[in-house]
């Protein structure tokens, strides 16, 4: 079965930067995308970024640009987000999800999400 | 730059009842719109996918329809289990920033 495994929750001051990992088994990695999401308390999910997970191919939103970044190991089919210049508004929830294309409109929705990594920005 | 809203905020139903929550698009966004049940602490799970297709394993007594700009989610004989939150979302813009609605809470009546 399908599964994103996401590295342990991270306490972090202001200015610090974050590395969250995620590791997918059930499927074979290179076949699907992998995007990021975070959700602050109370909020509705925010989508940070996405990488091509056969080329390497990257896409950040620009509320991020410049602070995010996202890579992928392929031998380890696992993704990887980094944050920097953390500030408190950056306290979430931090979830990597599998993207799926619809066949019927070729646009692509999130199928898998890992169980989430809570990151907490805190001096 | 296409924005999500639903309604109501907040949903108050008893077990059995029927539930019908509403996600509207301030643009036309075809089929593409999924729809998330999310509980406490744990990540959004899939339930439908093209406006009104169930994902793998999800009950019938969830159902999805619409198109264009109006979605609703109507969920029949609501179990203890499906008191949540349930999040649209489109997929029709790339890359999809701002692409979830802010969510209906099911709570119990």
């Amino acid at each position: 079965q399908v599964q994103l495994l996401q590295s342990g929750a991270e306490v972090k001051e202001p200015g610090a930067s974050v590395k969250v990992s995620c590791k997918a088994s059930g499927y074979t990695f290179t076949t699907s995308a992998i995007h990021w999401v975070r959700q602050a308390p109370g909020q509705r999910p925010e989508w940070m970024g996405w990488i091509s997970t056969d080329l390497g191919n990257t896409r950040y939103s620009q509320k991020f640009q410049g602070r995010v970044t996202i890579a992928r190991d392929t031998s380890a089919s696992t993704a990887h987000l980094e944050l920097s210049s953390l500030r408190s508004e950056d306290t979430a929830v931090y979830y990597c999800a599998r993207d799926r294309k619809d066949v019927l409109t070729g646009s692509y929705y999130f199928d898998y999400w890992g169980q989430g990594t809570l990151v907490t920005v805190s001096s | 730059e296409i924005v999500m809203t639903q309604s109501p905020a907040t949903l108050s139903v008893s077990p059995g009842e029927r539930a019908t929550l509403s996600c509207r698009a301030s643009q036309s966004v075809s089929t593409n719109v999924a729809w998330y049940q999310q509980k406490p602490g744990q990540a959004p799970r899939l339930l439908i996918y093209g406006a009104s297709t169930r994902a793998t394993g999800i009950p019938a007594r969830f159902s999805g329809s619409g198109s264009g700009t109006e979605f609703t989610l109507t969920i029949t004989s609501l179990q203890s289990e499906d008191f949540a939150v349930y999040y649209c979302q489109q997929y029709s813009t790339w890359p999809p920033e701002e692409a979830f609605g802010p969510g209906t809470k099911v709570d119990i009546k």
